[in-house]
């Protein structure tokens, strides 16, 4: 139990574009998700925290009109990375809070923007 | 603010042979520490968590850690390191048991040899 996955777990963009990743929980009910940014070689980062019906936290210094997110209902929270730009190109992880209100960890999605 | 330090980037044990990560925290109250591992381009599996009462912790996979205050420590322990132990392993401490933020250390590269 406890599965979260994302969507895609890699994708290489055009400088400018937008990519969308999705989170879901696959088997339990989540009103808070967050999101994680990993770069090479470090640590997750904190970017921001999805609640189910209402909009996003977001950490200082993540920009939120560029990452957008939405968490349209229990079980899926989107990422949306607008306007793409090489620095964006990371390893974007998100998190579901379940039972015993432990964060179970997606795999991961690889995103390089060329 | 909460930080965590885990002093060493690489640990290469011998198959067979105990281990020890080391973890430190930073946080003014009852801190609520995790850790957790990361295979190669996956996500992170909870490995055990501490919120409060016995000072020593069992978690999967033969995993064990122990909460020592006077030191700030939560130190990972496995008495007999298999191959497939070989991962990226974080420890992190959050403010809560609820929705909490979680601050990651940044992670200790396992090598197992042969």
């Amino acid at each position: 139990g406890a599965v979260v996955s994302q969507h895609p777990s890699r994708v290489i963009c055009k400088s400018g574009t937008s990519v969308k990743i999705e989170c879901r929980s696959l088997d339990f009910q989540a009103t808070t998700m967050f999101w994680y940014r990993q770069f090479p070689k470090q640590s997750l980062m904190l970017m921001a925290t999805s609640n189910e019906g209402s909009k996003a936290t977001y950490e200082q210094g993540v920009e939120k009109d560029k990452f957008l997110i939405n968490h349209a209902s229990l079980t899926l929270s989107t990422l949306t990375v607008t306007s793409a730009h090489p620095e964006d190109s990371s390893f974007y992880i998100c998190s579901a809070v379940g039972m015993g209100e432990t964060q179970y960890f997606g795999p991961g999605t690889r995103l390089l923007v060329l | 603010a909460q930080s965590v330090t885990q002093p060493d980037i690489h640990i290469t044990v011998s198959e067979g042979a105990s281990l020890e990560l080391r973890c430190n925290y930073s946080y003014g109250a009852t801190p609520y520490l995790f850790w957790y591992v990361q295979s190669p381009g996956q996500g992170l599996q909870l490995l055990l968590k501490y919120f409060s009462g016995d000072t020593l912790v069992q978690g999967i996979k033969g995993f064990e850690a122990e909460f020592k205050r006077s030191q700030s420590s939560f130190n990972l322990r496995k008495p007999s390191v298999h191959w497939s132990d070989a991962a990226e392993y974080f420890c992190a401490v959050g403010e809560s048991t609820g929705f909490q933020k979680l601050v990651f250390g940044t992670g200790t590269r396992l090598l197992v040899s042969p």
